[in-house]
């Protein structure tokens, strides 16, 4: 079936640092969501992204449907930007979201 | 603005008992509706979903079922609780053409 593979499980990033998230897709998908989790273990909404390039301050995300893959790029980590991040992805044909396992990102000062 | 409202926050319940959890959206008309869930450790999936009202479709087989009595409500429930059955739910609302999902702020339960 579908299925979304995120990477890394685990990050430590210094502050000031920077880095990427990624998510392949063994299928085309037609959309992305990328989401963090906060403390009560909900999600919060970053970007959705049916294709191309979103930025929001010092997150920036892209999506490739045709090469099955979805990035997050974090630039200038933040110690406030720790925590756990996921993607998601809307596959076609379905109203079903499927999601990653999910990245732990530690900032370290 | 629409609003999304979990109910409860989160529930101790034994064995065989029944559950009720609910999930309500103010200030969208129609809106798609989905119901996730999370082992400990585990990963995200999604249960069921409802395009409108009186209908829902299952995802994943849980011993669980879901309702939608009203535009802008979702039931999840079941006569008997396992063990299993313990994880966080949430509730969501979007999906649609070019539309993102938006999540409640989940129910913890605890089946013991």
């Amino acid at each position: 079936g579908d299925q979304v593979e995120q990477s890394p499980s685990a990050l430590s990033l210094h502050e000031g640092t920077g880095s990427a998230l990624r998510c392949n897709f063994t299928t085309t998908m037609r959309a992305v969501q990328w989401f963090r989790k906060n403390s009560r273990g909900s999600l919060i909404n970053l970007f959705y992204l049916a294709s191309g390039t979103k930025e929001n301050g010092r997150l920036k995300s892209a999506f490739d449907s045709k090469e099955r893959y979805s990035t997050l790029h974090i630039r200038d980590a933040q110690l406030e930007d720790s925590g756990t991040y996921f993607c998601a992805a809307l596959s076609s044909g379905s109203w079903q979201l499927i999601f990653g396992s999910g990245t732990q990102l530690t900032v370290m000062p | 603005a629409q609003t999304i409202h979990q109910w409860p926050v989160a529930e101790i319940k034994a064995v065989g008992s029944p559950l009720s959890l609910g999930c309500t959206i103010k200030g969208k008309s129609s809106p798609n509706l989905y119901w996730y869930w999370q082992a400990t450790g585990g990963t995200l999936q999604q249960l069921f979903y409802s395009i409108t009202v009186g209908q829902v479709e299952s995802v994943v087989q849980l011993n669980l079922s879901a309702s939608r009595p009203k535009d802008d409500q979702f039931i999840l429930s079941t006569e008997k609780l396992l063990l299993s059955h313990s994880g966080f739910y949430l509730c969501a609302w979007g999906g649609g053409l070019n539309s993102d999902y938006t999540f409640g702020s989940g129910t913890r339960l605890l089946v013991i």
